[in-house]
């Protein structure tokens, strides 16, 4: 069975800190990595993605990958309370159908 | 572009019962996904359409669960007579290519 390995947290960080989210996935052959916030009651909402190794940057957030250790993570710098969500991290399969595997979630706390 | 759009958005029935989803993905998105979410857990696949044909069905997906893309436009997600494990938000996402997938904001289903 592929998976996708998240801590469940809650992970709690002071406003205007950086909170770190971790993922380890366990297939391989996976190409392309998916980080969604999911405010609770609600769909995930897609936040970065990332395909080559190294860092990504779009704004407060920063996607990391490393393929040889099979980790990604997310930085999310100058936390807000409003990023108080689960965070999902989703590997996508390597089927042919791009379906994603995802974990369970880690719920970031930011608080004020 | 107006999102991926899912109807309705809470479906309270009793066991035993028929219930019918409806998915609109995003206009030229020829990539339709339906997955499942328990609380606390992250989305699991469910199945898979490219246009109009289904590619892949995980082993999730019983006989009593049966999904269509007719046209290749809008799905439909088909529970017969539904049990208590069924209870759970059904989550539609759209994509095009390898584009990261975007999701509905859910039908939320309760069995009582």
């Amino acid at each position: 069975q592929k998976e996708v390995e998240q801590n469940s947290g809650p992970l709690s960080v002071p406003e205007g800190a950086i909170a770190s989210l971790n993922c380890t996935y366990s297939d391989r052959g996976s190409q392309s990595f998916f980080w969604y916030r999911q405010y609770s009651g609600k769909s995930p909402e897609l936040i970065m993605f990332i395909y080559s190794n190294g860092d990504k940057e779009d704004g407060r957030f920063t996607a990391q990958l490393n393929k040889a250790s099979q980790y990604v993570s997310l930085l999310i710098r100058d936390s807000q309370p409003s990023d108080s969500a689960t965070y999902l991290c989703a590997a996508s399969s390597t089927s042919g159908t791009y379906k994603y595997i995802f974990g369970t979630g880690t719920r970031l706390k930011v608080l004020a | 572009d107006t999102g991926v759009s899912q109807n309705p958005r809470h479906k309270i029935t009793k066991r035993g019962q028929n219930v019918t989803f409806r998915c609109d993905p995003i206009s030229e998105h020829n990539r339709l996904y339906w997955y499942r979410q328990t609380l606390g857990q992250g989305p699991e696949f469910l199945t898979y359409f490219q246009n109009e044909a289904q590619l892949e069905k995980s082993r999730l997906l019983s006989d009593r669960f049966s999904a269509e893309r007719p046209k290749g436009s809008f799905s439909t997600l088909e529970i017969q007579r539904t049990e208590q494990g069924d209870s759970a938000m059904y989550l539609c996402a759209s994509s095009i290519g390898t584009q990261p997938q975007h999701f509905g904001d859910g039908t939320r289903l309760s069995i009582l």
